[in-house]
C-alpha cells in the first residue's frame, strides 16, 4: 500500500519554458501533499504544502510564482515551474499523507522527478 | 544551530556488523520520528517511525529514542551491501508544521 507516483520522472528543457510534474497518490486519498527540492549531496529541502482544495503554503525563500502548485483533488497535485533557468535543475520529490490515517504523520515518497534546464 | 543534526559520514562498516546511525533535534517538543533510507539518485523511503522513548524493533532495523536527550538512533543488524545508501532522520511536531530532515548519513557496508 501507499504507493506515490511522480511523471514524469525525468525532463530536460530550454531556459525560460515552463515545466509541469504530476504527483499522484495511487492507492489512498492525501489530505496533503508535500513538495521537495534536492540538490546533489544535499538534504531534502520543502518548497510547499499543498491542501486539497486550498492554496498551497509556501516556505521562506521559495517563489510562488514561479513554482505554482495545484492540488485539485484528493489524489493529484502538481507542480508547474514557470520560466525555468538553469539553477532550477534539481531532484524534484512530493510526498503525500495518508487521509485515512487520522492526521498521522508518516509521508509517502514519490519516485521523484529530475529537472534539466539548458 | 540546525533543528536536526546527523553526522553526514561517510560511515563504513563490513558486512554482517551492526552500523549504528545518530540523530539528535533541538525541539523539545518533537513528537514523532522517522528513518528514511535514500539510494543514490532515487527518493526516500520509509524504513521505521518511532513515537515513544526506547527501542522499537523491525527485523534488522531497530530504532531507539531518548527525549529527555533529544536523541534518536538507528541500528541495522546483520549489515549487508545492499544496506549501503544515505539515511535521513526526520522529525515532527512541536513548533515545526511539516517534517524536518537532517541532511543524511551515508553508510557503506563493505563486503
Amino acid at each position: 500500500g501507499a504507493v506515490v507516483s511522480q511523471h514524469p520522472s525525468r525532463v530536460i528543457c530550454k531556459s525560460g519554458t515552463s515545466v509541469k510534474i504530476e504527483c499522484r497518490s495511487l492507492d489512498f486519498q492525501a489530505t496533503t501533499m508535500f513538495w521537495y527540492r534536492q540538490f546533489p549531496k544535499q538534504s531534502l529541502m520543502l518548497m510547499a504544502t499543498s491542501n486539497e482544495g486550498s492554496k498551497a503554503t509556501y516556505e521562506q525563500g521559495v517563489e510562488k510564482d514561479k513554482f505554482l502548485i495545484n492540488h485539485a483533488s484528493l489524489t493529484l497535485s502538481t507542480l508547474t515551474v514557470t520560466s525555468a533557468h538553469p539553477e532550477d535543475s534539481s531532484f524534484y520529490i512530493c510526498s503525500a499523507r495518508d487521509r485515512a490515517s487520522g492526521g498521522g504523520e508518516t509521508q509517502y515518497f514519490g519516485p521523484g522527478t529530475r529537472l534539466l534546464v539548458l | 544551530q540546525k533543528e536536526v543534526e546527523q553526522n553526514s559520514g561517510p560511515l563504513s562498516v563490513p558486512e554482517g556488523a551492526i552500523a549504528s546511525l545518530n540523530c539528535t533535534y533541538s525541539d523539545r517538543g518533537s513528537q514523532s520520528f522517522f528513518w528514511y533510507r535514500q539510494y543514490s539518485g532515487k527518493s526516500p523511503e520509509l524504513i521505521m517511525s518511532i513515537y515513544s522513548n526506547g527501542d522499537k524493533e523491525d527485523g534488522r532495523f531497530t530504532a531507539q529514542l531518548n527525549k529527555a536527550s533529544q536523541y534518536v538512533s538507528l541500528l541495522i543488524r546483520d549489515s549487508q551491501p545492499s544496506d549501503s545508501a544515505t539515511y535521513l532522520c526526520a522529525v515532527k511536531g512541536g513548533s515545526a508544521r511539516q517534517l524536518t530532515f537532517g541532511s543524511g548519513t551515508q553508510l557503506t557496508v563493505l563486503p
